[in-house]
């Protein structure tokens, strides 16, 4: 079984379409974050939510808009797409009890033409 | 504030020779220390952590860690580079608080 899930793996879509890339971890974490990867392999963080709850929002435009529908899922939402969207998207989990060690998902690349 | 410094955005290494990519860190507490491998088109794989017990922390795949306070720093070493280690590594610091900041990665080549 996946430990973290995300799909889909690939996305290409067009400048100013609406996407949305879902993420499920079956670890039993309380925290599951989303990073954004770019071409040079910096990762940022761009959200980070405990038990549904908001914790670290960065400094992300608010065209991108994370929603967790239970602790198992987050799910992450993008209007407008733009070309600086293109990037590899990690959905990643963690628990604080066990040291913060975070589990990643296989990526989706999102290509915005 | 924390924040992680990888030396080196590329290291080359023969195979069968050691393998050492830096990192230092900067952390107003205690930190947690991680270092990951990302393959190619995969996410990231934890290789080993620093949780505040032994200093010298063993991982995954014969690579190690050691937690140096004095010197700020959580380099990585492997004795003996085998080609199947050529991949991204990235070292992270978290401050206790669930926020993960990570290097900006150092590609590992090994050339045969």
């Amino acid at each position: 079984d996946t430990a973290v899930s995300q799909t889909p793996k690939y996305l290409v879509t067009q400048m100013g379409n609406d996407k949305s890339i879902k993420c499920e971890q079956n670890l039993g974490h309380d925290t599951m974050y989303w990073y954004k990867q770019d071409s040079k392999k910096f990762l940022k963080i761009m959200f980070s939510y405990n038990n549904k709850e908001l914790i670290i929002n960065e400094t992300v435009p608010n065209r991108f808009s994370p929603k967790s529908p239970d602790k198992a899922h987050l799910n992450l939402h993008i209007n407008s797409l733009e070309l600086g969207d293109s990037a590899v998207y990690f959905c990643a989990s963690s628990q604080e009890t066990s040291g913060n060690e975070q589990y990643f998902g296989p990526g989706t690349r999102l290509t915005v033409t | 504030a924390q924040s992680v410094t990888q030396l080196g955005s590329h290291v080359s290494v023969s195979e069968g020779a050691l393998v050492l990519l830096r990192c230092n860190y900067s952390s107003s507490v205690p930190p947690y220390l991680f270092w990951y491998v990302q393959y190619p088109n995969q996410g990231l794989q934890l290789l080993l952590k620093y949780t505040s017990a032994a200093t010298l922390v063993k991982g995954i795949n014969g690579f190690e860690a050691e937690f140096k306070k004095s010197e700020t720093s959580f380099h990585l070493t492997k004795p003996s580079a085998h080609m199947s280690d050529a991949a991204e590594y990235f070292c992270a610091v978290s401050d206790r608080h669930q926020k993960v900041t990570f290097g900006i990665g150092t590609k590992l080549q090994v050339i045969p």
